[in-house]
């Protein structure tokens, strides 16, 4: 099944404590990004991967860490979280570039609380 | 100005009539629109794309363009209970870029 995950789903966790959410594709797509979602403000790109290798800054890419070590994974990195960093994180991954259709898949979603 | 721009809502509509949402953006660069659907605490979920000039139907749902007035639409025809969500309108620039700009989301209400 063609599929986006993203571990954990939920995590609670304390201010300055490193963590990671994990996020896997199995759809050999090329693009991949990282998005939060806070109420009123929708949804904001954190940072995005054109490729292997290739990663750049969305909108909203401060306190937060990417790597594109395979093209398959794609892990966000929060070095020292802040309570402001609460927030529903969703990766997404499309084919790349191309195609006006090609759209984004989205993960199932994690939910980040920073006490 | 936002760069995608939608009625928040709540937008309630009666079961089984027509339901009209919204979306306007302000970069004439833009050439895909796209409508995802995300029920509460769920992903988004692609339902139609679309990046000429007109009217794009797919079933229930019709998705309206006009890139003149920057102006994106979705109607969902015989509207049903599981039609309530929030719809999400994203845009994508241009062809070499891959970045989705999304609205804030219309939430949608079915009445029975």
């Amino acid at each position: 099944e063609a599929q986006v995950t993203q571990n954990p789903r939920y995590l609670i966790t304390v201010t300055g404590k490193k963590l990671t959410v994990t996020c896997s594709q199995n759809m050999n797509h090329e693009y991949m990004s990282w998005y939060r979602q806070d109420p009123g403000l929708g949804l904001r790109q954190i940072y995005y991967s054109m490729n292997v290798e290739v990663t750049d800054k969305g909108d909203v890419p401060e306190g937060y860490k990417v790597s594109r070590k395979e093209k398959r994974n794609f892990p966000l990195i929060l070095e020292s979280p802040s309570p402001n960093q609460t927030s529903l994180y969703f990766c997404a991954s499309s084919l790349g570039l191309g195609g006006y259709q090609h759209t984004q898949y989205f993960g199932p979603g994690t939910r980040l609380t920073v006490l | 100005q936002k760069e995608v721009e939608q009625n928040s809502g709540p937008l309630s509509v009666p079961e089984g009539a027509i339901a009209s949402l919204n979306c306007t953006y302000s970069d004439r660069g833009s050439q895909s629109f796209f409508w995802y659907r995300q029920y509460s605490g769920k992903s988004p979920e692609l339902i139609m794309f679309i990046y000429s000039n007109g009217d794009k139907e797919d079933g229930r749902f019709t998705a309206q363009l006009n890139k003149a007035s920057q102006y994106v639409s979705l109607l969902i025809r015989d509207s049903q209970p599981s039609d309530s969500a929030t719809y999400l309108c994203a845009v994508k620039r241009d062809f070499g870029n891959e970045k989705l700009t999304f609205g804030t989301g219309t939430r949608l209400t079915i009445i029975p």
